[in-house]
């Protein structure tokens, strides 16, 4: 079975501060770590996933399969990063099936 | 290129009546995913559809089905609607079967009354 876990829902920043949204993951293999970002009023969408090893919008997302972990960090979290973020797994056998994390909702405030 | 069509936006239904959602994946897109997402659930895996075939399926009772058409057009059916059908239910499409970024569509919102 695979899971995700968020164990935050709710997380408040200061604009400037260092913010990092966490993601622990269980599966017996090698899976493919998304993160995805509604803003307020929006659909949801990608922000980076762990095999492009991109920074996208200042975020970076580590994975680490000890841990199993892939928790998303900003040094400098700004007003606008205001979102619901959500980790994703897709397992080796899953097609395109995506286990989602409960979600953590960020405020960033001015 | 336009984005992951969902219709209608909106709708409201009563127990026990049935519903139909459709989706429209960007153009060259094969693979159609459903979710439903709720307050208390969260984002739940309905099934997937690639090449007019079902590839994938939650645990989601049998009321839920679906299809896909030779265009990649995708419906979604609810039958004997329930009040904790309540949600919003999206779709999302990919490229193809397992690779490929999935792109969400704005979702459709079905409350059952």
């Amino acid at each position: 079975a695979q899971r995700v876990t968020q164990p935050e829902k709710l997380l408040s920043v200061f604009k400037g501060a260092p913010v990092e949204l966490k993601c622990n993951y269980s599966y017996s293999g090698s899976p493919e770590l998304f993160w995805y970002v509604q803003y307020s009023r929006q659909r949801l969408q990608l922000l980076l996933r762990h095999i492009s090893r991109e920074s996208i919008k200042g975020f970076t997302a580590d994975l680490n399969k000890g841990e199993t972990s892939f928790h998303l960090k900003k040094p400098f979290a700004q007003e606008e990063d205001s979102a619901m973020y959500y980790c994703a797994l897709r397992g080796e056998t899953s097609g395109s099936r995506l286990t989602f994390g409960e979600g953590t909702q960020l405020t960033v405030n001015p | 290129k336009a984005g992951v069509t969902q219709t209608p936006r909106y709708l409201i239904k009563t127990r026990g009546q049935q519903v139909t959602l459709s989706c429209s994946p960007i153009s060259g897109h094969r693979s159609v995913s459903w979710y439903q997402q709720t307050p208390g659930q969260g984002l739940q895996f309905l099934f997937e559809y690639f090449s007019e075939t079902q590839r994938n399926k939650g645990n989601f009772p049998g009321r839920f089905s679906g299809r896909q058409f030779s265009n990649s057009r995708s419906e979604m059916n609810v039958s004997t609607l329930e009040l904790g059908d309540s949600a919003l239910y999206l779709c999302a499409s990919s490229l193809g079967l397992a690779f490929g970024i999935q792109y969400f569509g704005a979702g459709t919102r079905l409350s059952v009354l």
